[in-house]
């Protein structure tokens, strides 16, 4: 069975650099094909998706964020971070961390909430 | 503003059967296959559909999909009270290079 869960701060401060983990289990990070992503949505705005790590280290961001992002992985461990810089209130939500199988998101973690306030 | 679009809500009476659509465009939907996911309140999305009109194992031939062109259409029958959640579809886009998502259609069951 796959799960997935995302841990990190409840409450980040502007201009602060947010670092959530996802930690999983039931599949492998080194196996082709596979990845593991990050999407959040802002309270009753759209899902968006900003990166996602592929079982060979090949890393994709969204664009429009690309400038604050890092995702990483660590295969023994099962985790992936995902780092984001220069935090703003407008970046506060529910963060998710996926399961993928080439273009197909397979599993959802259930998400960790992360405001963003001084 | 959601890059796919679908009709936030729809209902039906038990028994019946539901349709919701999802459009997209050419770098989405109209070249990728699409995936649809149901949201109960507090839980994690769960696969419904994958590669269109696929089940992952353990969800029932009720939940059906389909694509033509850059929409896609999730058609839930004999609707069940355990039914009514959130249903959202995705499609991985080609412009982009990454996921795009529907905003989500609440299913009332009457």
């Amino acid at each position: 069975q796959v799960t997935l869960k995302e841990s990190g701060p409840t409450l980040v401060k502007p201009t602060q650099t947010l670092t959530v983990t996802c930690t999983f289990s039931g599949f492998s990070l080194s196996a082709s094909g596979v990845g593991v992503g990050w999407i959040r949505q802002p309270p009753k705005r759209a899902l968006e998706w900003l990166a996602l790590i592929y079982w060979d280290g090949d890393k994709r961001y969204s664009s429009s964020l690309k400038s604050r992002l890092t995702i990483t992985k660590d295969t023994p461990k099962n985790q992936v971070v995902l780092k984001m810089t220069n935090m703003d209130p407008v970046d506060t939500g529910t963060y998710y961390c996926v399961h993928s199988f080439q273009y197909d998101i397979l599993t959802w973690g259930q998400g960790t909430l992360i405001i963003v306030s001084s | 503003q959601s890059v796919l679009t679908q009709p936030p809500s729809v209902s039906g009476t038990p028994g019946q059967r539901v349709i919701i659509s999802c459009s997209g465009s050419s770098s989405n939907i109209g070249g990728n296959t699409v995936n649809w996911y149901q949201r109960l309140p507090g839980t994690a999305p769960k696969l419904l559909i994958y590669g269109n009109n696929k089940w992952p194992s353990g969800v029932p031939d009720r939940f059906s999909g389909s694509k033509s062109g850059t929409s896609a259409s999730l058609a839930i029958s004999g609707l069940q009270s355990e039914d009514e959640a959130d249903y959202f579809c995705a499609a991985w886009d080609d412009s982009l290079n990454g996921w795009v998502f529907g905003g989500g259609t609440k299913l009332t069951v009457l």
